[in-house]
């Protein structure tokens, strides 16, 4: 499978710890996104990566959130000191950055269970 | 601010008739247009981009920049459209997704 991956695909956790999720992106998509989607919402934007370089983060990204892409290929979330208001599913999608291949290729997600 | 709105949550048709799953934007550039579907169990998956101007499976969308709208199209409903329709703008440097409307088509 050549598409992007995600994992773990299901996570419960209890409130306090710290997860991590790992998403691997399609290998020449040099931008990656991390989006998070909760029930009857569309996916809410996280942050993003051009290889290696975190450009933007939303302030839906508390300090208790932090995302890493470190060689450019594939990228890690971490959530630390969990909450249940975290609970959601994580989606990762990587796509080109030219403009006329720039259509972003999703993940099927890491869902989060805070108990 | 971007945004995208979808107006229905829910949208049932029957099989055979027309469907239109409404898209409104707000952006100040020049916007890039997606609709995305998620059947059941899947991934979100890209289903077209208004710059293709392509038509997939039987699905057409037209970028109407007066009236900042991109409404999904298909004149005869089949019952594996049924999905959860995303629609979502590009940015620049993210997508933006509507809340998404819940099709279903009935036998």
């Amino acid at each position: 499978d050549t598409g992007v991956s995600q994992d773990p695909r299901h996570k419960i956790t209890k409130r306090g710890q710290n997860v991590t999720f790992r998403c691997d992106p399609i290998s020449e998509h040099n931008r990656l996104y991390w989006y998070r989607q909760t029930l009857g919402q569309g996916p809410e934007f996280l942050t993003y990566f051009q290889n290696e370089a975190q450009l933007e983060k939303s302030r839906l990204l508390s300090d208790r959130f932090s995302a890493e892409r470190p060689k450019g290929s594939f990228s890690t979330l971490e959530i630390q000191r969990t909450e249940q208001g975290d609970s959601a599913m994580y989606l990762c999608a990587s796509s080109l950055s030219t403009g006329q291949l720039m259509k972003a290729f999703f993940g099927q997600g890491t869902r989060l269970t805070v108990v | 601010a971007q945004r995208v709105t979808q107006p229905e949550k829910l949208l049932s048709v029957f099989k055979g008739a027309p469907v239109e799953l409404k898209c409104n934007y707000s952006y100040s550039g020049s916007p890039e247009l997606f609709w995305y579907v998620q059947y059941s169990r899947q991934r979100l998956q890209l289903l077209l981009r208004h710059i293709s101007r392509e038509s997939i499976k039987g699905f057409t969308a037209d970028l109407n920049k007066g009236e900042t709208s991109f409404h999904l199209k298909k004149p005869f409903a089949q019952e594996e459209d049924s999905a959860m329709y995303y629609c979502a703008l590009n940015g620049g440097n993210q997508f933006y997704f509507g809340t998404g409307t819940s099709l279903t088509v009935i036998p």
